[in-house]
């Protein structure tokens, strides 16, 4: 059984559209989740973090965790060209990291 | 903004060779992090190291594998006998404090082929 499971897309909205990212797990361990955000051929760079359960909202971005379902998502409003972008979840019982596959977003103008 | 740095951006090898991927975390990170990308697949745990001794390690991390921290800033990753099947990105990570809490911020990979 994978650990973090991530539908790869690809997904491709008009802009302003709100998009929805999801991952699911089968670790009960995990604790902190991440999602990362990553261009072709480079390193993921952090764009939401949060710790157990809950909401957190940063701008257009909202993170989503339901721990009893085992559930992750990240939403985003008012979806942008630049936010065009493979987005990785990430999650961690405290040290390593196990990530998803990554879905790729295409944001059209 | 501090952020985590790698040299080389790509690397050559024919297999059978050594090589060393370095990285120099952000300065005032403890914990540090070794993880691959083959191309179009996962982000994947190699190892991670924390006061001078590796911490935690995945199956992927086996004898070919080492890791050192030289000095106060570097951290590397060398790769003893190279295979075709290293072919990948390199990523280093660094992370301030234990927990996920101060998550884990990456560098912009190395990639490596081995031919």
């Amino acid at each position: 059984q994978k650990e973090v499971e991530q539908d790869p897309g690809p997904l491709s909205v008009p802009e302003g559209a709100i998009v929805s990212l999801n991952c699911t797990y089968s670790n009960s361990a995990f604790q902190y989740f991440m999602w990362y955000r990553q261009y072709s051929r480079k390193g993921p760079e952090l764009r939401m973090y949060t710790y157990s359960s809950g909401n957190k909202e940063d701008g257009r971005f909202t993170a989503q965790v339901d721990k009893s379902s085992k559930y992750i998502s990240l939403f985003i409003r008012d979806s942008q060209p630049s936010d065009s972008a493979t987005y990785l979840c990430a999650m961690s019982p405290g040290n390593q990291f196990y990530f998803g596959t990554g879905t790729s977003l295409t944001v059209i103008p | 903004e501090p952020e985590v740095t790698q040299t080389p951006s790509h690397q050559v090898t024919q297999m059978g060779q050594e090589v060393i991927l370095r990285c120099v975390p952000i300065s005032n990170h403890l914990y540090f992090y070794w993880y691959r990308q083959i191309l179009g697949q996962k982000v994947e745990f190699l190892v991670s190291f924390y006061n001078n001794e590796i911490s935690e390690k995945s199956e992927i991390f086996d004898d070919q594998f080492s890791v050192e921290r030289p000095d106060g800033s570097n951290f590397t990753l060398k790769i003893r006998s190279t295979k075709l099947e290293d072919s990948a990105m390199y990523f280093c990570a660094s992370k301030e404090t234990s927990g996920g809490q101060e998550t884990q911020y990456f560098g912009p990979g190395t990639r490596l082929l081995v031919l």
